[in-house]
């Protein structure tokens, strides 16, 4: 099964560009990897997706290295409503029984 | 456009009880999955539905279960409550026929006393 692994925790201030690295190291063929975003007592919320390269969007950027055992999610000028929990997700096929393999998350703290 | 609804939002129930919890995705929608989440252990996938077929199921005893309907919306059961099952239910859909890409409901909050 792929496992992904991220910081527990970091820490910013407002106005600073954040990045959040998860690895991936047994990311299968044709998975996609996912960012999602959570606030307390709220389900998450999608951030972003993508295959390879980079991919940008109104709200962040990825990146993802040609190995794709990597991923790198980018937060540009982070404000406090930024502070969240960030969750990389990778898919895992097993035959028919695809498991979805979600990080512990990184607790982003955006300081004032 | 309405988003995911699951009901209820909160719920307390005692140890030996059962639970059925109600996700409602968005319209169009045809993949539901659930998922529990615990300070300690984050989201823990339980299951996937697909045109009322279980596609996929993740580590959970078979006190955890599940259903779809023919309008795509979805339940799922927990029998033989304990302690441990207290945490945050929440259900996912999604339009594609895959696992990303979901828009998640605001969850059940479930304790159990």
């Amino acid at each position: 099964l792929a496992k992904t692994t991220q910081p527990i925790s970091m820490d910013s201030y407002e106005g600073q560009e954040v990045n959040i690295t998860c690895s991936h190291n047994n990311i299968a063929t044709n998975d996609y990897i996912t960012w999602y975003q959570q606030f307390p007592s709220q389900g998450p919320r999608f951030i972003i997706q993508g295959y390879k390269t980079k991919v940008t969007n109104e709200v962040a950027s990825l990146f993802i290295p040609a190995d794709r055992k990597s991923s790198t999610l980018s937060l540009p000028r982070v404000s406090l409503s930024d502070t969240a929990v960030y969750y990389c997700l990778v898919g895992d096929e097993g035959g028919n029984n695809r498991k979805l393999i979600w990080g512990l998350g990184t607790s982003l703290a955006v300081n004032p | 456009k309405a988003g995911v609804t699951q009901t209820p939002r909160y719920l307390i129930k005692t140890r030996g009880q059962q639970v059925t919890l109600s996700c409602s995705p968005i319209s169009g929608h045809r993949s539901v999955s659930w998922y529990q989440q615990t300070p300690g252990q984050g989201l823990q996938f339980l299951f996937e539905y697909f045109s009322e077929t279980q596609r996929n199921k993740g580590n959970f005893p078979g006190r955890f279960s599940g259903r779809q309907f023919s309008n795509s919306r979805s339940e799922m059961n927990v029998s033989t409550l304990e302690l441990g099952d207290s945490a945050l239910y929440l259900c996912a859909s999604s339009k594609l026929d895959s696992n990303y890409g979901y828009t998640f409901g605001s969850g059940t909050r479930l304790t159990v006393v």
